[in-house]
C-alpha cells in the first residue's frame, strides 16, 4: 500500500512565524504536490515536484516556497504565517505522467492566529 | 469561468437510489479525467479514472462527453456509505515534466435511510 505522511494532524502557530510541513511518501514516487482545501474553494495547487530539487509553481505559489532534496520528501514553507494562510494542506505524490493517481497524506490542519 | 465546475449539492437521496453527478471542465485540450471521492475530514482518493468508451465499476459508471466537455458520475443502489464529496478531476496536460490535476469543488451526496 501506498503511504503519504504528513508530519502533523493539526499545527497553531501565530502570524510572522516560519512554518515547515514536511511530507513522506514510501512509492518511489517521482511526483509530489502539496495543495491547500478550503471550503468553497476546493483543492488548489501550491507547488510540485517532478524530480529532486526541481519544483514548478501551482496556481498559488505566494507566500509560500518548497523544498524537495530528497525523493521521498517534499517540504512547504511557509516563511512568515498570516491568517490567511489557515487551511488544511494536502500533500499528494505520484508516478511520473499524465493519467498517475494522486495519493494523499492525511492532511495538516494549520491555524494561523 | 472555473476550470472545473460542479454542483456542490447537497443531493441527499433515499437509499436504493440511482443518483447522477455531472461535472464541465473548460480546457478542451484536457487529457485524463477522474472522480476522486473524499469522505469528511478525510484525504480524497481515487474513485475511477474516465475512459472516452465509459466505464463502470460495480455500481459506479462514468462517462466522458469530449464534445460538451463533461463527465458524469452515476451511482446505482445507493449506500449509506456511499455518503461523501465526489470531486471532479481533470489533468489538463503535461507541465515542466508533471502531471498537473485541477480539482472541482466537489459534490456532497448524502445516502439516507
Amino acid at each position: 500500500d501506498v503511504k503519504v505522511t504528513q508530519s502533523s494532524r493539526y499545527l497553531v502557530k501565530r502570524t510572522g512565524e516560519k512554518v515547515f510541513l514536511e511530507c513522506v511518501q514510501d512509492m518511489d514516487h517521482e511526483n509530489m504536490f502539496w495543495y491547500r482545501q478550503d471550503p468553497g474553494l476546493g483543492l488548489r495547487l501550491i507547488y510540485f515536484s517532478y524530480d529532486v530539487k526541481m519544483k514548478e509553481k501551482g496556481d498559488i505559489p505566494e507566500g509560500y516556497s518548497v523544498s524537495r532534496e530528497k525523493k521521498e520528501r517534499f517540504s512547504l514553507i511557509l516563511e512568515s504565517a498570516s491568517t490567511n494562510q489557515t487551511s488544511m494542506y494536502l500533500c499528494a505524490s505520484s508516478l511520473a505522467g499524465g493519467v498517475y493517481e494522486q495519493y494523499f497524506g492525511p492532511g495538516t490542519r494549520l491555524t494561523v492566529t | 469561468r472555473k476550470e472545473v465546475e460542479q454542483d456542490p449539492g447537497p443531493f441527499n437521496v433515499p437509499e436504493g437510489a440511482t443518483v447522477a453527478f455531472n461535472c464541465t471542465y473548460s480546457n478542451s485540450a484536457s487529457q485524463s479525467f477522474f472522480w476522486y471521492r473524499q469522505d469528511c475530514r478525510k484525504e480524497p482518493k481515487l474513485l475511477m479514472s474516465v475512459y472516452s468508451s465509459g466505464n463502470e465499476d460495480g455500481r459506479f459508471t462514468a462517462q466522458l462527453n469530449r464534445a460538451s466537455q463533461y463527465i458524469s458520475l452515476l451511482i446505482r443502489d445507493s449506500k449509506l456509505s456511499d455518503s461523501a464529496t465526489y470531486l471532479c478531476v481533470v489533468n489538463m496536460g503535461l507541465t515542466g515534466g508533471g502531471n498537473k490535476l485541477t480539482f472541482g469543488t466537489g459534490t456532497q451526496l448524502k445516502v439516507e435511510l
